[in-house]
């Protein structure tokens, strides 16, 4: 949904394990939605997208799920490794818009 | 290589002082994005660009401003006016139109009041 200024909800997860990220999004027009990470002092980077027409999308070693009805999508981590940890944004965005809109943030920790 | 830049990437402000935050973007891009982050929150929209010539407030835009006057350049201006500055200012840019609109990030700046 809309990005405010809450803390970060956080998650911890053993090297190793699979991680799953969760995120309500807000706009049931949005068409596009994105999973960005960002690293300790950088700026998020893309990790994987999916369109409203899909309910699944896999990359290497991350897997988007997106369940339009109850406006939720996920972003699952397999294998999760130490370089894995940091804060993860979902964004929603869509066809011809030009805003952008982030969710608050999960920051994932791996354990060793 | 076609990318987002912003600079500097540490800027130290006098309280009561203006400062400007730059980001260039050679990405062909036509929106562009400032957001603030504070530490161990998400991303806060200050203002953003459609257009050249063209901005909105966002949802934090009082004691900010902006300019548009080329398609690549977007500076942020941090007024005497904005109460807490402090904090790691990111820029973004985006697509516009039909299709996916990815948006891509600077490495941000640091902004700590002194």
């Amino acid at each position: 949904g809309e990005s405010v200024g809450l803390h970060l909800p956080t998650l911890s997860v053993q090297e190793g394990d699979n991680s799953i990220i969760n995120c309500a999004y807000s706009n049931s027009a949005s068409d596009y939605f994105i999973w960005y990470k960002q690293e300790s002092g950088k700026g998020p980077q893309f990790i994987i997208d999916i369109r409203s027409n899909m309910d699944k999308r896999q990359g290497q070693r991350v897997t988007v799920l997106l369940n339009k009805t109850v406006k939720h999508l996920s972003l699952q981590i397999a294998a999760t490794q130490p370089g894995d940890s940091a804060v993860y944004f979902c964004a929603e965005t869509y066809t011809g818009g030009f805003k952008t809109i982030f969710g608050a943030g999960t920051r994932l920790f791996v354990k060793a | 290589d076609g990318g987002i830049t912003q600079s500097p990437k540490y800027l130290f402000r006098k309280e009561g002082q203006n400062v400007t935050l730059s980001c260039e973007q050679n990405l062909n891009h036509d929106a562009m994005y400032w957001y603030r982050q504070d530490p161990g929150q998400g991303l806060r929209l200050i203002y953003y660009s459609q257009i050249v010539n063209d901005f909105q407030k966002g949802d934090i835009a009082e004691g900010y401003s902006v300019s548009r006057e080329k398609k690549e350049s977007f500076p942020l201006t941090v007024t005497s006016a904005q109460k807490n500055p402090t904090a790691f200012y990111l820029c973004a840019s985006t697509t516009v139109g039909q299709g996916y609109t990815e948006a891509f990030f600077g490495q941000g700046t640091r902004l700590t009041v002194v």
